[in-house]
């Protein structure tokens, strides 16, 4: 057990749909990164928030947002589904002191578009 | 264009012997490298690390190797164990600028321990 939490574990939803995935990060820890598993991308890094602010931005597509609040749990919205974005959503978390930290991460969100 | 390429989609190794996981990476500028571990349904779990001004770390059966002027690291598992099969992903992390970025990870290698 990583000490990062999500929910839901399964979502299942129609096109053209928005859906808010959560993270609750490892006690401690201030930055959340949000990560996407396709079967032909492999794991892909989508954002970074660092203690209510976005960090970093990686593969994020403008029908995603994120954001992360004070109890420095997140959020990932995405909206206007496509099929396309079913997809595994992992959710890591780390200290983030300004050097080199491992990510741990959370069990992930199994998104299924239909 | 990938910068994290784990060339073995698959391994397969006998129980007992070393099982050794290959990593090439195209990014100078990454200088911290992972390891991670992953069973089906269930979130990477790291393993080891390494920062780029080492070329070594062990943690138990866990060996990571890095080679800076090939851009390689390889992971050293010995001896293997039927738990150990998995999916292993390599990971890097560029640190210009401060802080931990969103890590970069290769498409993994499945590793199957064989009785």
């Amino acid at each position: 057990d990583s000490g990062v939490t999500q929910t839901p574990k399964h979502l299942i939803t129609a096109t053209g749909q928005r859906v808010t995935l959560r993270c609750s990060p490892r006690s401690g820890d201030l930055s959340v990164y949000w990560y996407q598993q396709s079967l032909d991308q492999g794991l892909q890094f989508l954002i970074q928030y660092y203690n209510g602010e976005e960090r970093a931005k990686g593969n994020i597509l403008e029908r995603f947002s994120a954001q992360q609040f004070p109890d420095l749990h997140s959020e990932l919205n995405l909206s206007s589904l496509e099929l396309g974005d079913s997809a595994l959503y992992f959710c890591a978390s780390s200290v983030d002191r300004g050097g080199l930290e491992t990510q741990y991460f959370g069990p992930g969100t199994r998104l299924l578009v239909l | 264009d990938q910068q994290v390429k784990q060339n073995s989609p698959s391994l397969s190794v006998q129980e007992g012997r070393i099982s050794i996981l290959n990593c090439d990476y195209t990014n100078s500028m990454f200088d911290y490298f992972l390891w991670y571990k992953k069973y089906p349904a269930e979130g990477p779990t790291f393993l080891i690390s390494i920062s780029s001004i080492k070329d070594k770390n062990e943690d138990g059966r866990f060996t990571v190797f890095l080679n800076k002027s090939a851009k390689h690291l390889s992971l050293h598992i010995v001896p293997s164990q039927p738990g150990d099969s998995a999916v292993y992903f390599c990971a890097a992390s560029g640190t210009l600028g401060g802080g931990a970025d969103g890590l970069t990870f290769g498409k993994g290698t499945h590793l199957i321990i064989q009785p």
